[in-house]
C-alpha cells in the first residue's frame, strides 16, 4: 500500500493567515493526490484534484502544488469557514489512501 | 451532481454482519464516468476507503478488509450496497458512501455517512 504522511497533524493560525500543509507519498504517484476539507459531523468535500485542480465552487484561496512524493496545500488567506481537517488522499492505484488528516483550528 | 444517500441498521452486534445501502439520485448510477464506493472513519480518526464496485459489477477491496468485504450492485433500485461480516468492536465507524470519478480519479460527491456502532 502507498502510505500518505501529512505534516503537521494540527495548527493553529488566525483570519487572514497563509496556512501551508504537507503530504507526503511513500513512493511515486505522479500527480495522483486529492484534498479533501471536513469540518464536524460532515462528510469530507474535495477541494483540490490531481494535485493542483480546483473544482468549481472551490474559492481561489486554496491552491495545491507538487508531484512525485511530496506536495502542499496552501491556503492564501484563511478565512473563518475555513477552520477545519484536511485530509490528502492518493489515486494512483489501489487501495486508495488518505493521509492522517491536518487539524486547522484557531 | 449525484446525491448519495446511506441507510441501514446504526448498531451491529459482534460477528455478526453490518450491511448498508447508498441511494444514487440526481444521476444516473449506470453512469460509465464513476465508480461507486464505500469508506470508513472511526470517531476521531482519518479515512479508510473500503472498497469500489463498478455498473457492471466489478470490485476492488481493500486487502485490509478483502475478506470480509462484499460490495454489490442494483441499478434498477439505483443503489449500491455494503456487508461487512464478523464484525468487531474496531468496526465501529461513520460509514460514507461516495461517487468515484474515473476520469479526474477523485471522490466528487459525498452521502452524510451513518454512524454504526458494533455494540453488544
Amino acid at each position: 500500500d502507498i502510505q500518505m504522511t501529512q505534516s503537521p497533524s494540527s495548527l493553529s493560525a488566525s483570519v487572514g493567515d497563509r496556512v501551508t500543509i504537507t503530504c507526503r507519498a511513500s513512493q511515486s504517484i505522479s500527480s495522483y493526490l486529492n484534498w479533501y476539507q471536513q469540518k464536524p459531523g460532515k462528510a469530507p468535500k474535495l477541494l483540490i484534484y490531481s494535485a493542483s485542480s480546483l473544482p468549481s465552487g472551490v474559492p481561489s484561496r486554496f491552491s495545491g502544488s507538487g508531484s512525485g512524493t511530496d506536495f502542499t496545500l496552501s491556503i492564501s488567506s484563511l478565512q473563518p469557514e475555513d477552520f477545519a481537517t484536511y485530509y490528502c488522499q492518493q489515486s494512483y492505484r489501489a487501495p486508495l489512501t488518505f493521509g492522517g488528516g491536518t487539524k486547522v483550528e484557531i | 451532481q449525484v446525491q448519495l444517500q446511506e441507510s441501514g441498521p446504526g448498531l451491529v452486534e459482534p460477528s455478526q454482519t453490518l450491511s448498508l445501502t447508498c441511494t444514487v439520485s440526481g444521476g444516473s448510477i449506470t453512469s460509465g464516468s464513476y465508480y461507486w464506493s464505500w469508506i470508513r472513519q472511526p470517531a476521531g480518526k482519518g479515512l479508510e476507503w473500503i472498497g469500489r464496485i463498478s455498473t457492471s459489477g466489478s470490485t476492488n477491496y481493500n486487502p485490509s478488509l478483502k475478506s470480509r468485504v462484499t460490495i454489490s450492485i442494483d441499478t434498477s433500485k439505483s443503489q449500491f450496497s455494503l456487508k461487512l461480516s464478523s464484525v468487531t468492536a474496531a468496526d465501529t465507524a461513520v460509514y460514507y458512501c461516495a461517487s468515484w470519478h474515473i476520469a479526474a480519479r477523485n471522490f466528487d460527491c459525498w452521502g452524510q455517512g451513518i454512524l454504526v456502532t458494533v455494540f453488544s
